[in-house]
């Protein structure tokens, strides 16, 4: 069966440090993979999307970016973290477009 | 306005209650996702619909694609229920980026 890890569950960081997120999929190959970010009291928004190695979608400007070194691996990156990073991270993935996404269990990241 | 709209935003039922938890859109959508928020955070997915109606034990989910509106129903609620419900969508084209409303907080007291 297929499962998602995603890591570190909870990180507090200070201003202008970096970061690195990790999301690793099981049980299938060459998966879509999202990462997701929802913002104290508000919805989730889409901030990046991969559909193969290598290749990465940006659905927002923002301080961070992502990558996807491997098949089943996909990082979310930032190389100095802002106050406005802070928040809740989900990395998603589904097996073709239409399908529904399966979700890890989410990173808490709070920026000091 | 959001392309995705939940009503309520929040909502306290007690025990045995029947919950009703709305979802309108204002998009053309290939597919309407349920997704269930546990206070973790975690989030689980319970339906995905393009047409008509599921049902998974005591929650149904309907779609009225001409409408653009769905609705997840809980029937005989439970305390275990209680968490956030969200309601996302599938905009045509978009390769399945999903488009996800605010969110219901639903408490279900004994």
């Amino acid at each position: 069966s297929q499962t998602i890890h995603q890591w570190p569950a909870t990180l507090v960081q200070p201003v202008g440090s970096p970061l690195s997120l990790e999301c690793t999929v099981e049980g299938t190959s060459n998966p879509n993979l999202y990462w997701y970010r929802q913002a104290a009291g508000r919805g989730l928004q889409l901030l990046f999307y991969s559909v193969g190695i290598g290749q990465i979608s940006s659905e927002v400007p923002q301080n961070l970016s992502a990558s996807r070194p491997q098949d089943r691996q996909f990082i979310l990156s930032s190389k100095k973290l802002l106050l406005s990073d802070s928040g809740f991270y989900l990395c998603a993935w589904s097996q073709t477009d239409g399908e529904a996404q399966h979700f890890g269990d989410g990173t808490r990241l709070s920026i000091l | 306005k959001n392309e995705v709209e939940q009503s309520p935003q929040n909502l306290t039922a007690q025990e045995g209650e029947f919950i009703t938890i709305n979802c309108s859109y204002s998009v053309g959508i290939s597919a309407l996702h349920w997704l269930q928020q546990h206070p973790g955070g975690g989030i689980v997915s319970l339906f995905m619909l393009s047409s008509g109606k599921k049902k998974h034990g005591r929650l149904i989910a309907t779609i009225n694609i001409q409408e653009k509106h769905s609705s997840l129903h809980i029937t005989a609620s439970h305390p275990r229920d209680s968490a956030v419900y969200i309601c996302a969508v599938d905009v045509t084209g978009t390769a399945s980026k999903l488009t996800f409303g605010t969110g219901t907080r639903l408490q279900v007291t004994l």
